[in-house]
């Protein structure tokens, strides 16, 4: 299994632009969800999904948008990029949508808007 | 909001030592659990302690529960120079209706060979 699969690893963005973040899970997990990790900040939570077609928003849900159609995908689209967007995001996937379940995460893609 | 706050922000320690972390969380919770970071890489689960639990063991890893004062603290013995990493705390709010996990900011571990 490989897991959680995010890409790409790093991306550069004019402020303004559009771009979708991917992330694949290959373990049948039924919860995905999406974080942005800043320094000084810890890790904040931007959009989740307990299944395929359900989704809900986070902590920090404005100026991103996240569709899930399948099990395995779940990409979190930044709709018209700022300052301060950039950031380290990650992926993670569990089990199951309850408690008492741990997380599964990506390697993160590190994106910078200009 | 951040649920969970860790403590110290950093530690440095020597290969050997044993390394503690201690988190401070606000609300009632299902559960706590830890994670570790290492360098330009995801967080890596740890251990998950239950509401209803007050002390696991996972190799070198200890993990206290006082739901009571709302803290939890991680213990690694035996340190080692591969234990340098980040370490988060994240706890998962009672009654939150669904998974949301949420996270501190973190303790930097550096042991030194």
């Amino acid at each position: 299994n490989a897991g959680v699969t995010q890409t790409p690893k790093f991306q550069v963005l004019k402020t303004g632009q559009s771009m979708t973040l991917q992330c694949a899970q290959d373990m049948n997990h039924e919860y995905m969800s999406w974080y942005r990790q800043d320094p000084g900040m810890g890790l904040r939570l931007i959009h989740y999904s307990v299944g395929a077609g359900i989704t809900d928003q986070g902590e920090v849900p404005n100026g991103y948008n996240v569709s899930r159609s399948t099990t395995e995908d779940f990409p979190l689209r930044l709709l018209s990029a700022a300052p301060s967007q950039t950031s380290v995001y990650f992926c993670a996937s569990s089990p199951r949508r309850s408690y008492n379940s741990p997380l599964h995460f990506g390697n993160g893609t590190r994106l910078t808007v200009t | 909001s951040q649920q969970g706050e860790e403590d110290p922000q950093a530690l440095s320690i020597q290969e050997g030592e044993n390394a503690t972390m201690n988190c401070s969380y606000k609300t009632s919770i299902n559960n706590l659990q830890w994670y570790r970071q290492n360098s330009g890489r995801g967080l890596v689960h740890l251990i998950l302690i239950r509401s209803n639990e007050r002390e696991k063991h996972s190799g070198r890893l200890r993990v206290t529960l006082d739901t009571s004062k709302k803290s939890s603290s991680l213990l690694i013995t035996a340190s080692r120079a591969a234990d340098t990493a980040s370490y988060f705390c994240a706890t998962d709010p009672l009654g939150a209706g669904s998974y949301q996990l949420t996270f501190g900011k973190g303790t930097k571990l550096s042991v030194i060979p």
